[in-house]
């Protein structure tokens, strides 16, 4: 195990809704990155926090917002959702930057 | 845009047989490529950081070598067992700040 959960595993809402999904990581993991994976495709970079900073975005829209708290846990907030949110989403920490990222187990967002 | 492509999509074997799959990456500006083993259900387990052309890097039955000249890299599992079932995931760094960009992934069932 790599020693990330993520919470909840999987939830449903609906279009318009607003969703916020945890994750924590290991002490001493300065940085935390967020993956959206849909359906048939390899997980996709929304965004990277280091040190409770925004540090590097994909291309995804504003409505996808993140925040790191010094307790090494971490959120992804989504607003307005889309039916094509609906996708398992990865959390990743590491030391620092890229080199070393331990994933969660994933939460499972279906957009009703 | 960078692409990274993975074949085969997925494959059978019987226990016993040894397999191998590919991931194609950007041949230029290369700064890594990792594999990354995923089981069903739970975290994606990191399984090499690779980072030299020429690169060969073993865990167990498992190996994988590199070539970034022509950009590509094979996973290579010797005498597959029923517990290799699992979707092999590998993904692309152009540099040491960028994100890892992945690959659709090899899912692999091995056959008792």
């Amino acid at each position: 195990e790599t020693g990330v959960t993520q919470s909840p595993t999987h939830l449903i809402k609906t279009r318009g809704q607003q969703v916020t999904l945890r994750c924590s990581s290991q002490s001493g993991h300065n940085t935390v990155s967020w993956y959206q994976q849909a359906l048939g495709q390899g997980p996709q970079f929304i965004f990277q926090y280091y040190r409770e900073e925004e540090n590097g975005r994909g291309n995804f829209p504003p409505r996808f917002s993140g925040l790191q708290f010094p307790n090494y846990s971490s959120e992804l907030n989504v607003n307005a959702l889309e039916l094509d949110d609906s996708a398992l989403y990865l959390c990743a920490s590491g030391p620092a930057g890229f080199n070393e990222q331990f994933f969660g187990p994933g939460t499972r967002l279906t957009v009703l | 845009i960078l692409n990274v492509e993975q074949s085969p999509q997925s494959l059978h074997v019987q226990e016993g047989d040894s397999t191998n799959f590919t991931c194609s990456f950007p041949s230029s500006n290369f700064y890594a490529l990792h594999w990354y083993r995923w089981e069903t259900a739970k975290s994606p387990e990191a399984l090499f950081v690779m980072t030299l052309n020429g690169d060969e890097k073993k865990k167990g039955r498992i190996s994988a070598t590199l070539n970034t000249k022509e950009g590509y890299s094979y996973l290579y599992i010797k005498g597959s067992q029923p517990e290799d079932s699992a979707t092999y995931l590998c993904a692309f760094r152009a540099s040491g700040n960028t994100p890892l960009v992945f690959g659709k992934g090899t899912r692999l069932s091995v056959i008792a």
